[in-house]
């Protein structure tokens, strides 16, 4: 199974929260989950991402923590800005596979 | 700036028509992605090709296309066109075949509307 699940399909958030965002796979084959910001007009671009080796990955304000058990990983955006607002990608490749498959995305708002 | 252009940024046709959707990747790269986005979809991958060769297919339509040329911009052609084509349409670079990096390098994209 190729699919990856993602949630929440929307997420508001007050400035300086943490935002949260949930994803999901079933394929054991993944190996490499990076996340991806899109801005309105623009296409996405690699954010943060991290293998299945770790549990953990921190840049700057962003966070992946990653559950290989139950394969499951999640972003975490501490002291979230308005800036961050944006349509949030996660995503998964393997080694076998020539494409990157996407979550369906989340949309962030994150209000003054 | 990604360093992918993709034209034409906006295209309006008619159902039954044809397009074309052109690709150039960034400088050295020779992996070419094509997505399509959609409000209800997400992200659907498409093609891609690798310095000339299909490495992988998505769910794409008989009715969809693409090709990589020897200068390695690409292009997606769309036929018979339907009221549901109407998409973003995203091309992506990668440095590498096997794009072990996972990192894509998005264009701008193509918004396609089928009246």
């Amino acid at each position: 199974q190729q699919q990856v699940k993602q949630s929440p399909q929307s997420l508001i958030v007050q400035k300086g929260g943490i935002s949260i965002i949930n994803c999901a796979y079933e394929n054991t084959a993944f190996d490499y989950f990076p996340w991806y910001q899109q801005f309105p007009g623009k296409g996405p671009a690699l954010l943060i991402a991290i293998r299945p080796d770790v549990s953990e990955k921190k840049e700057g304000r962003f966070t992946i923590s990653f559950n290989k058990s139950a394969k499951q990983f999640s972003l975490h955006i501490m002291d979230s800005q308005p800036g961050d607002s944006a349509t949030y990608f996660c995503a998964a490749k393997g080694t076998s596979y020539d494409k990157v498959i996407f979550g369906p995305g989340t949309s962030l708002s994150v209000i003054p | 700036d990604s360093g992918v252009t993709q034209t034409p940024k906006h295209l309006i046709t008619a159902t039954g028509q044809r397009v074309t959707l052109r690709c150039s990747p960034r400088s050295g790269d020779l992996s070419v992605y094509w997505y399509q986005q959609s409000l209800d979809q997400g992200l659907q991958f498409l093609i891609h090709y690798y310095n000339g060769e299909e490495r992988a297919k998505g769910n794409i339509l008989e009715r969809f296309s693409a090709q990589q040329f020897p200068d390695l911009h690409s292009e997606l052609n769309l036929s018979s066109l339907e009221l549901g084509d109407s998409a973003l349409y995203f091309c992506a670079s990668s440095p590498r075949g096997d794009s072990n990096t996972g990192e894509l390098f998005f264009g701008e994209g193509s918004r396609l509307t089928v009246l």
